[in-house]
C-alpha cells in the first residue's frame, strides 16, 4: 500500500457544482496534513492546512478523520478556475524526510 | 519579494553530461528542499537542508548532491546524468522542516530532458 493514496481522476464536474475527494494515509504517527494546488506546469502552492477540527475557507472545507486515517476536501459552487491537480501531503513531523506527497487528484470543472 | 526562484527553466542534457540547478529564497527560510515529479508519482524528495549548514538524504538521492551556499541558496548537481533523471525538479523552502513553520513555498520548476 503507497504511503499516501489519491484517486488520480480526472473528475470532471459542470461550473457550480459541489466536489469532494479523499486521501488515504498509511502511518498512524502523521501529524501534520495539507492540501496543496497545482495549475497545469506550474509549481504547487498551499491551499490549506487540515485541521483536527476540521476547516473552512470560503467555498473549501478539509476534514481529518484519524480512526479512518483520511483527509478530504470539499469544494462548494466549483468555479472554472478551480481546474487543477490537487495533492494531499502528510507529515509525521518526525522529520523532514518523512513528508509524502499524493500524486495528485486532476479536477476539471466544464461550463 | 520573488520568494523562490529556479535557474534554468528548461535544460536539454546528453547521458553522462553534468550540471547545476540553482535556486534562492528570498524569505529568509530556514529549510529548504529538492523534489523531482514524475508522470503519476507525486513529488519525491531527493534532498534537504533543514538549517543553513546542514543537508540530508531524501527519498531519491543516488545521482545528485547538493550544496547549501548560505541561508538563500540552495543548488542541486547532476553530476552524470541518466535518462531516468529526465523530470521536472522543484525547489521549495520553508521556515522550519517540521512544527507551525514547516509550510514550503516553491519555485516554478526546472524541466530537465536527459538523451
Amino acid at each position: 500500500r503507497k504511503e499516501v493514496e489519491q484517486d488520480p481522476g480526472p473528475f470532471n464536474v459542470p461550473e457550480g457544482a459541489t466536489v469532494a475527494f479523499n486521501c488515504t494515509y498509511s502511518n498512524s504517527a502523521s501529524q501534520s496534513f495539507f492540501w496543496y494546488r497545482q495549475d497545469c506546469r506550474k509549481e504547487p502552492k498551499l491551499l490549506m492546512s487540515v485541521y483536527s477540527s476540521g476547516n473552512e475557507d470560503g467555498r473549501f472545507t478539509a476534514q481529518l478523520n484519524r480512526a479512518s486515517q483520511y483527509i478530504s476536501l470539499l469544494i462548494r459552487d466549483s468555479k472554472l478556475s478551480d481546474s487543477a491537480t490537487y495533492l494531499c501531503v502528510v507529515n509525521p513531523r518526525s522529520s523532514a524526510s518523512k513528508i509524502i506527497f499524493g500524486s495528485g487528484t486532476r479536477l476539471s470543472i466544464r461550463p | 519579494n520573488a520568494g523562490v526562484t529556479q535557474t534554468p527553466k528548461f535544460q536539454v542534457l546528453k547521458t553522462g553530461q553534468s550540471m547545476t540547478l540553482q535556486c534562492a529564497q528570498d524569505m529568509n527560510h530556514n529549510s529548504m528542499y529538492w523534489y523531482r515529479q514524475d508522470p503519476g508519482m507525486g513529488l519525491r524528495l531527493i534532498y534537504y537542508s533543514a538549517s543553513e549548514g546542514t543537508t540530508d538524504k531524501g527519498e531519491v538521492p543516488n545521482g545528485y548532491n547538493v550544496s547549501r551556499l548560505n541561508k538563500r541558496e540552495f543548488s542541486l548537481r547532476l553530476e552524470s546524468a541518466a535518462p531516468s533523471q529526465t523530470s521536472v525538479y522543484f525547489c521549495a523552502s520553508s521556515e522550519a522542516p517540521t512544527g507551525p513553520q514547516e509550510t514550503q513555498y516553491f519555485g516554478p520548476g526546472t524541466r530537465l530532458l536527459v538523451l
